[in-house]
């Protein structure tokens, strides 16, 4: 067990829909990252939020957007969804973000667009 | 663009046997990660690597880092079916804000039979 915590486990949605994935990172970790994995285009970093704020992006979508609340939970935000948006969806935390950490992931969120 | 390459893709291998899994990757770093992923299960971090040169080992697993030519290694001695999964190295490179997400490698899909 990593520590970190992600709901739902499995959503199925629609095209055109909009869903929130959630995540709650180890405790006393502050850096929480984004992770889309399919079969096509593999583990593709999205987004990276330290202590509320955004500190780096990856190949995130304009449709796709997270925020990281002061409880440091986060929240990972998918709208217009397209059938090429299913995917599982990793969440992961280290302490602070900086070099050198390892990262620690949860058990992910299966997203299927029907 | 960063770019890590993994091979082979697909191994399998029998039990008791010797193999070495390569990750190339294509831009200057000194931080590279090996992490395992079970079936329809999340990413559990093996070894991290921050210098060049670098060697560790877990069991039947022993990992190195070489800097200079931008490659590491995951070597699997007298192999157990246990270690039947999916290994993936990642390389972490420095943002603007710190140290940015990792990049994945495509896995190596290891299959160890008796």
């Amino acid at each position: 067990d990593s520590g970190v915590t992600q709901t739902p486990k499995h959503l199925i949605t629609a095209t055109g829909q909009r869903v929130t994935l959630r995540c709650s990172p180890r405790s006393g970790d502050l850096s929480v990252y984004w992770y889309q994995q399919s079969l096509d285009q593999g583990l593709q970093f999205l987004i990276q939020y330290y202590n509320g704020e955004e500190r780096a992006k990856g190949n995130i979508l304009e449709r796709f957007s997270a925020q990281q609340f002061p409880d440091l939970h986060s929240e990972l935000n998918l709208s217009s969804l397209e059938l090429g948006d299913s995917a599982l969806y990793f969440c992961a935390s280290s302490l602070d973000g900086g070099a050198g950490q390892p990262q620690h992931f949860g058990d992910g969120t299966r997203l299927s667009i029907l | 663009e960063l770019k890590v390459e993994q091979n082979p893709l697909f191994l399998s291998m029998q039990e008791g046997k010797n193999y070495t899994i390569y990750c190339n990757y294509s831009t200057t770093s000194d931080r590279l990660y090996w992490y395992r992923q079970d079936p329809g299960k999340s990413l559990e971090s093996l070894f991290v690597l921050l210098s060049n040169g670098a060697v560790k080992q877990e069991g039947r697993l022993m990992a190195s880092l070489d800097t200079k030519a931008r490659l590491s290694t995951l070597h699997i001695t007298a192999a157990v079916h246990d270690l039947s999964a999916t290994y993936f190295c990642a390389v972490e490179v420095d943002g603007w804000g710190g140290a940015d997400g990792l990049t994945f490698g495509k896995g190596t899909h290891l299959i160890i039979q008796p």
